[in-house]
């Protein structure tokens, strides 16, 4: 069974710094892309990183909203996939989702993350 | 960019009736779509991939169909678990998903 696990959110202030994880099991991590996405009332489901396979050297790609603020990256040998998340905003508040592939197959249950004073 | 029209933003349909929801991508997207169901307090569940691919375990009164930029998603006999909202989602160029519909029981 495919599954994927998040962790890492709480609140945090305005300018902080923050790191999530997404733990997969059930099928082989390193042959498939993984994202983040993050989900909020006001701007709905929004995609935020993509890490791409070894084979891609590792390519990545961002949401201009998260671009030079957000880094993503994986580690095959754990089946895991982060998203470090600096100078955060008060508009990064969500649920973050880590889902695989392109077509997003799976996704997580999603950890929260709340930027406030 | 592209942009992602999904229609009706929200509806109210009966119990075995047929119900169709649309995305209208602003370039071809190569069927490289796929459609979520969210219910709430719950993460987004994939249906279809590649426009009309079924997720193995979901029910084939879901389905999908389209091409270049205009794609739907059907639900052939309306059944009182499908309420909640669907997404669409383009992976031809980046990403990006529908503002959704929220399908409730009339």
């Amino acid at each position: 069974e495919v599954k994927l696990e998040e962790s890492g959110g709480g609140l945090v202030q305005p300018g902080g710094s923050m790191k999530l994880s997404c733990v997969a099991s059930g099928f082989t991590f390193s042959n498939y892309w993984m994202n983040w996405v993050r989900q909020s009332p006001e701007k709905g489901l929004e995609w935020v990183a993509e890490i791409r396979l070894k084979s891609n050297n590792y390519a990545t790609h961002y949401a201009e909203s998260v671009k030079g603020r957000f880094t993503i990256s994986r580690d095959d040998s754990k089946s895991s996939v982060y998203l470090q998340m600096n100078n955060l905003r008060a508009e990064d508040t969500g649920i973050y989702y880590c889902t695989r592939y392109d077509a997003m197959d799976y996704w997580g249950q999603g950890t929260s993350v709340t930027v406030s004073s | 960019d592209i942009k992602m029209t999904q229609s009706p933003s929200s509806m109210y349909a009966s119990l075995g009736e047929r119900v169709t929801i649309t995305c209208k991508a602003s370039q071809d997207i190569n069927s490289y779509l796929s459609w979520f169901q969210q219910k709430p307090g719950k993460s987004p569940k994939t249906l279809i991939y590649r426009a009309n691919r079924l997720v193995d375990g979901v029910p084939s009164r879901f389905s999908g169909s389209g091409s270049g930029q205009d794609y739907s998603l059907t639900i052939s006999s309306l059944e009182y678990e499908d309420m909640g909202i669907y997404y669409c989602l383009q992976y031809d160029e980046l990403y990006t998903f529908g503002g959704g519909t929220k399908l409730e029981i009339k």
